[in-house]
């Protein structure tokens, strides 16, 4: 069973510019949610979706955007970069949303560096 | 609202020797919590997790956690570590009710050295 693919890996991007970040979930799974995480803030909840609607969401300014599709599979979009959202974006699948004993998988993740 | 508190940021250890990497929430409601390690340029993987049932839950490679309610602990231990070991650890909690996402902790950076 494949797991949660995140893509690209890696990606430069100018202040200003805008990004837009894909997840695959693993076969089956449902729910996405997606985190960032940076060395002084450590790992912080975005938002989650299931069944394409977002279920829960962080404290992020508009900016940051997501939605899922019918294949479950999401993106997130940030626009305006700034220096600050470099960070490593994760991705996470489950089975179904807010089912606490079910495990979160989660992908490699998107390596963002905003110049 | 929950938080939870990783007391240390990085532990160097040797090889073979024991370690606890300790781990603290604060809930007003009942959670379940989770040990989650990350190596270099990965993502993260779930290393164990306590649901409910024995405090103490133990994972394949050797690592264990023990849930302590009165103390609002988890701690993740391993009485003898290898240099494949070394990764960044988080803690983490859910409600079991409500708010529904994960809350991390910051991470502990466990270094194993030969």
């Amino acid at each position: 069973k494949a797991g949660v693919t995140q893509t690209p890996r890696y990606l430069i991007k100018t202040r200003g510019q805008q990004v837009t970040l894909s997840c695959s979930p693993i076969s089956g799974h449902r729910s996405v949610s997606w985190y960032q995480q940076t060395p002084g803030q450590g790992l912080q909840f975005l938002f989650e979706y299931f069944s394409e609607t977002q279920r829960n969401k962080g404290n992020f300014p508009g900016r940051f955007s997501g939605r899922q599709f019918s294949n479950s599979r999401s993106e997130m979009n940030v626009s305006t970069l700034e220096l600050g959202d470099s960070a490593l974006y994760l991705c996470a699948s489950s089975l179904v949303a807010g089912r606490q004993n079910t495990e979160a998988f989660f992908g490699q993740g998107t390596r963002l560096t905003v110049v | 609202a929950q938080s939870v508190t990783q007391l240390d940021s990085q532990v160097p250890v040797f090889e073979e020797a024991p370690v606890e990497l300790r781990c603290n929430y604060s809930s007003s409601v009942s959670v379940y919590l989770f040990w989650y390690v990350q190596y270099p340029n990965q993502g993260l993987q779930l290393l164990l997790k306590y649901l409910s049932g024995s405090t103490l839950v133990e994972s394949i490679n050797g690592f264990e956690a023990e849930f302590n309610k009165s103390q609002t602990s988890f701690h993740l231990r391993k009485p003898s570590v290898h240099i494949s070991d070394t990764a960044e650890y988080f803690c983490a909690v859910i409600s079991q009710g409500g708010s529904e996402k994960l809350v991390f902790g910051k991470g502990t950076k466990l270094t194993v050295n030969p």
